[in-house]
């Protein structure tokens, strides 16, 4: 079956540092891949989509890779800053489009 | 612009006792309509997704239900709650106009079974 994998520990970086997140993905080959941020108590909010013909997407402080070969994305903040603190998902579209299925997430913290 | 309503935000009911959480969309016609559970620490799990009006696909078996008696609007229920069924809902609706899937959260529901 379709599996998302995210690093489940929590990631501490110094405020000005690059944040970078990893996802892995398995059995399946997704035409788009999306990173969504999520704070304590709130529901997700869509940060990024890559699709499977770009290698790379820059949106301000944030750059998404995406490697089909590896079935790899990985995500950075430049320039960090104690906001960014907030869990990152990963998500991808099964097959047929409908339903998108996320990862477990990555906490990150910045630290002033 | 489109919003999404969820309601109620928090709720503790007791073990045996029915559920009712509503979602209604505004700003778009025709949405997919979707509800997400996500227990401590954990990611989102696929409960229900509607592709239009009274077309529901579940995607795992469970003691919750769902319904869409409008275009934008979308009810979770439960007869009978359990103590398993706490969690934090959440609502989410995308558009069928693009073919990249973004989704719009609620703000959630929290759910406690004592």
């Amino acid at each position: 079956s379709q599996k998302i994998e995210q690093n489940s520990e929590a990631l501490n970086i110094q405020e000005g540092k690059t944040a970078t997140l990893t996802c892995n993905y398995t059995n399946y080959s997704p035409a788009y891949l999306q990173w969504y941020r999520q704070d304590p108590g709130r529901g997700p909010v869509f940060l990024l989509l890559i699709r499977e013909n770009e290698k790379e997407k820059r949106k301000e402080r944030l750059k998404v890779t995406f490697d089909t070969t590896l079935k790899q994305s990985l995500f950075h903040i430049t320039a960090s800053q104690p906001a960014d603190s907030a869990t990152y998902l990963c998500a991808l579209p099964t097959t047929g489009g409908f339903k998108t299925i996320f990862g477990a997430g990555t906490r990150l913290f910045v630290k002033a | 612009s489109q919003t999404i309503h969820q309601w109620p935000a928090t709720l503790v009911q007791p073990v045996g006792s029915p559920l009712s959480l509503e979602c209604t969309v505004e700003g778009t016609s025709n949405p997919n309509l979707y509800w997400y559970r996500q227990a401590a620490g954990r990611g989102l799990q696929l409960l229900f997704y509607s592709v239009g009006i009274g077309q529901i696909s579940s995607e795992v078996p469970q003691n919750l239900s769902a319904s869409r008696p409008q275009d934008r609007q979308f009810i979770l229920s439960s007869k009978k709650l359990l103590l398993s069924d706490s969690g934090f809902y959440l609502c989410a609706w995308s558009s069928t106009g693009t073919n990249t899937g973004e989704l719009f959260f609620g703000e959630g529901s929290r759910l406690t079974v004592l």
